[in-house]
């Protein structure tokens, strides 16, 4: 089945940028979705099909997907952003979505 | 305005059942697919798998065959997780998802439900 990892956090000052990565095969020849997770919600999607936003998702949140990576990236970091962050694709080969194992994005 | 409201927590004791209801509303049920999404406590999100709201035809993740079964009743527009023979590792938030486009990103999700497997 097919596997993606993520780094388990990646912390960042506020106005800084933070780079959350996902690797897995060949993923570039997939589309990636980024969700947020804040303590006790549900999860967000904040990028969709590897570098789309959501209406409501502010600009500062972009994607991209190349090779065996793809990258969520988060401009000018506000202490809101504090949360976990996922990639998921579909894999089909297996019919499946597949999560990553989400990455904790603390705000210093 | 899409809408998924799940049904409200729930404390099993080990080897019984329970089934957890997501009530889809702002849409035509039939015309997507919802996904079932596992959370333990401190624990990242897990697909168990979905169910074509059209054909009633489930698919089940690795890990999810045997004691989860998913189910509909259209006439209410409602989906159902069931899970029997409740184990203590069975003790997670279980969410409902939505898709916008086949295979593409889960962008509805129900407020989820806290199942805990407890004696």
């Amino acid at each position: 089945s097919y596997v993606l990892s993520q780094p388990p956090s990646v912390s960042v000052a506020p106005g800084k940028t933070a780079r959350i990565t996902c690797e897995g095969n060949n993923i570039g020849s997939k589309g990636v979705h980024w969700y947020q997770q804040k303590p006790g919600q549900a999860p967000v999607v904040v990028i969709y099909y590897d570098s789309d936003r959501p209406s409501g998702i502010p600009e500062r949140f972009s994607g991209s997907n190349s090779g065996n990576t793809a990258t969520l990236t988060i401009s000018r970091v506000e202490a809101g952003d504090e949360a976990d962050y996922y990639c998921q694709v579909w894999d089909s080969s297996s019919a499946h979505y597949v999560f990553g194992p989400g990455t904790k994005v603390p705000v210093l | 305005q899409v809408q998924l409201v799940q049904s409200g927590s729930e404390l099993k004791k080990p080897g019984a059942s329970v089934k957890v209801s997501c009530k889809a509303s702002g849409y035509t049920f039939t015309h997507h697919a919802l996904s079932w999404v596992r959370q333990a406590p401190g624990q990242g999100l897990e697909w168990m798998g979905w169910i074509n709201t059209d054909t009633a035809n489930p698919a089940y993740a690795q890990g999810f065959t045997g004691r989860f079964v998913f189910s509909l009743d259209t006439s209410v527009s409602t989906a159902y997780l069931q899970i029997s023979s409740l184990k203590s590792e069975d003790t997670a938030v279980y969410y409902c998802a939505r898709d916008t486009t086949p295979y593409g990103p889960l962008h509805y999700w129900g407020q989820g439900t806290l199942v805990t497997v407890s004696s």
